[in-house]
């Protein structure tokens, strides 16, 4: 079955770029979306943005003047930019697919946590 | 964008119960809602989608209801390994959570 794998640094300096990968094994990254999800310590869960397998992007407002997703179906790979990181983007960073916009998230990764500070 | 609020943000119950969880849209989404469990220190792990679907896998002892802005989900007799944090989520427009309900003993 699929299995999604997040990885990369798990602290950046405030004002930094974050920058995360996951990792799509046993399927294809082809024919689905791939979303980004965040979740700050102890807090809810916060969609972040997607990507289709085609390269289209759709991210949550509150957001969008700092993410960036991008795909890499070479390397089955999907990535999360965030820029200008503040404290509170400190959270536990999930990536997670659905099969369209109508999203239903399955499977998830198990989740990086990525921390803000100097 | 839509709210989700979700009530009560925690309830103490026992093995055996019978449990509800409310979830409300700010605007009618259909059934566009889908219910996840997530346990200390994992994914969330999705339970109920369009609002009253059963994922696969999901015992039946986990339902959902609901359309338009009012949603329910219903526990039917409480397990030990049931006692998570559920979160509903819309998915008719930019994917919104609910607050989330903390389920203890």
């Amino acid at each position: 079955q699929v299995q999604l794998q997040e990885s990369g640094p798990g602290l950046v300096k405030p004002s930094e770029t974050l920058s995360l990968t996951c990792t799509v094994s046993g399927g294809s990254i082809s024919d689905y979306y791939w979303s980004w999800i965040r979740q700050p310590p102890a807090k809810g869960l916060e969609w972040i943005g997607h990507i289709l397998y085609t390269g289209s992007t759709n991210y949550n407002s509150s957001l969008k003047s700092r993410v960036t997703i991008s795909l890499d179906t070479s390397k089955n790979q999907f990535s999360l930019k965030l820029s200008s990181v503040t404290a509170a983007d400190t959270a536990v960073y999930y990536c997670a697919r659905h099969s369209s916009a109508a999203a239903v998230f399955d499977p998830w990764g198990q989740g990086t946590l990525v921390t803000v500070s100097s | 964008d839509i709210q989700m609020t979700q009530s009560p943000s925690s309830l103490s119950a026992s093995v055996g119960d019978r449990v509800t969880i409310t979830c409300r849209a700010s605007q009618s989404i259909s059934t566009y809602v889908n219910w996840y469990q997530q346990k200390p220190g994992k994914a969330p792990k999705v339970l109920i989608y369009a609002a009253s679907s059963l994922q696969s896998g999901v015992p039946s002892r986990f339902s959902g209801t609901g359309s338009g802005t009012d949603f329910t989900l219903t526990i039917s007799s409480l397990q030990p390994e049931d006692f998570a944090t559920y979160y509903c989520q819309e998915s008719y427009t930019t994917p919104t959570f609910g607050q989330g309900t903390k389920l203890e003993i």
